[in-house]
């Protein structure tokens, strides 16, 4: 029944060594999204894909990077993680047609920075 | 989004209603508003969501100021499940963009 998957639900790096996290989706749905939530804080978008169109958010750091290979998948690179990356990363997905279609959620990947 | 504001925390007794208000002074004529609730260590969940008349679903009512300045979420029966953190979005109309406002922490009272 699994619908937004994100492994793993924990990673924990190393400052400065590359990290990636994953997320895949049985719901077929062209828009994916990745969200960045510290701690006591809202989620924060970092960028989305519709299709295989990437939109960034301008305040996005250049440190994020995403890949989308096939509609089912999505991922997150963090190419050089700092300490105030760590945070809550959030996966989510919707149906074209702008924001008139409510977004499904996956369960999140917490990132720890030593 | 520093443009939709929600109280931080709110509290209500069990079977009671509970209204909890959002503040989007700025929001565009076309974007839509919509309210997701979270759990600890969980993933957003959608609630409801409207652009100008007011919505309904088994979950929760939505009522939308005329201006639209404002909305409400509206619990009609609060219930211990319903604790969570609730936050209203500005759904960008241009896009495909969720901004998301500071949430509101709702404690529930047996």
């Amino acid at each position: 029944d699994a619908m937004v998957i994100q492994n793993p639900r924990y990673q924990v790096t190393q400052f400065g060594k590359p990290v990636t996290l994953s997320c895949s989706q049985t719901l077929n749905h062209n828009v994916m999204y990745w969200y960045q939530q510290k701690s006591s804080q809202a989620p924060k978008l970092l960028f989305h894909y519709y299709d295989k169109d990437f939109n960034n958010e301008a305040d996005t750091p250049d440190n994020f990077q995403s890949r989308r290979p096939n509609t089912s998948f999505c991922f997150l690179d963090i190419r050089s993680p700092g300490l105030g990356d760590a945070a809550m990363y959030l996966c989510a997905t919707s149906r074209p047609g702008g924001t008139f279609y409510e977004q499904y959620f996956g369960p999140g990947t917490r990132l720890t920075v030593t | 989004d520093a443009k939709t504001t929600q109280p931080n925390s709110m509290e209500s007794n069990e079977e009671e209603p509970v209204h909890l208000p959002c503040n989007h002074s700025t929001i565009s004529g076309t974007d839509y508003i919509h309210w997701y609730r979270q759990l600890p260590s969980q993933g957003p969940e959608y609630v409801i969501h409207g652009l100008t008349s007011n919505v309904n679903n088994r979950m929760a009512s939505l009522a939308i100021a005329e201006d639209r300045k404002s909305s409400t979420l509206i619990l009609h029966r609060a219930t211990l499940r319903d604790a969570a953190v609730y936050y209203c979005i500005r759904a960008s109309s241009t896009g495909n963009q969720f901004y998301f406002g500071t949430g509101t922490s709702l404690t529930v009272i047996p």
